[in-house]
């Protein structure tokens, strides 16, 4: 069983839809959880950061983290064309950039 | 402002060649690493240097080697290219041990024939 589990895709979504992504993890120990967004042929880049359990808002964008379960998501409100990108979880139990683990990603389109 | 910048973008090798990834960055940041990345799998951490003048392995180090050349640099050498490092590799920053300050580069990708 891998340590970060995340569904691959493809998702396909309509323009204005509200998308949803998750990732499962095993490590209880991870204690900080991030969402990358990375469009194609580029790196990754940090959409949303939390700690512990818990809501985060930030505009469209709403990451939840539910430790009980083991389980993240990542909500897209008034989904765009340009969300259309492969979106990354992430953790870590210390904070500390080395003990990052990623998921492999979910590729999203929004089609117009 | 470059932030996290990578040459080459592409590359093509034949087994056995050696190169060197080239990572710079313009942030002032003490960490940074090289991260592979590869279908179906999340990135995996190769080496990272928490300051000038450390460098540690991380998940997956066998078959490269790194250098921190002072704060702004950190390059990847890969000394005896295998067809298994065909992947695309990324260096990232980040200015302390915060989560939320880490930084990618726009990777290169990789070839090994």
């Amino acid at each position: 069983q891998k340590e970060v589990e995340q569904d691959p895709g493809p998702l396909s979504v309509p323009e204005g839809a509200i998308v949803s992504l998750n990732c499962t993890y095993s490590n209880s120990a991870f204690q900080y959880f991030m969402w990358y967004r990375q469009y194609s042929r580029k790196g990754p880049e940090l959409l949303m950061y939390t700690y512990s359990s818990g809501n985060k808002e930030d505009g469209r964008f709403t990451a939840q983290v539910d430790k009980s379960s083991k389980y993240i998501s990542l909500f897209i409100r008034d989904s765009q064309p340009s969300d259309s990108a492969t979106y990354l979880c992430a953790m870590t139990p210390d904070n500390y950039g080395q003990n990052f683990v990623f998921g492999p990603g979910t590729r999203l389109s929004v089609l117009p | 402002n470059a932030g996290v910048t990578q040459t080459p973008k592409f590359q093509v090798l034949k087994t056995g060649q050696s190169m060197t990834l080239q990572c710079a960055q313009d942030m002032n940041h003490n960490s940074m690493y090289w991260y592979r990345q590869d279908p179906g799998m999340g990135l995996r951490l190769i080496y990272y240097s928490a300051s000038e003048g450390t460098t540690d392995k991380g998940e997956v180090p066998n078959g490269y080697n790194v250098s921190r050349l002072n704060k702004r640099e950190f390059s990847l050498r890969l000394e005896s290219a295998a067809p298994s490092q065909t992947s695309v590799y990324f260096c990232a920053s980040s200015g302390g041990w915060g989560a939320d300050t880490q930084y990618f580069g726009p990777g290169t990708r990789l070839t090994v024939l």
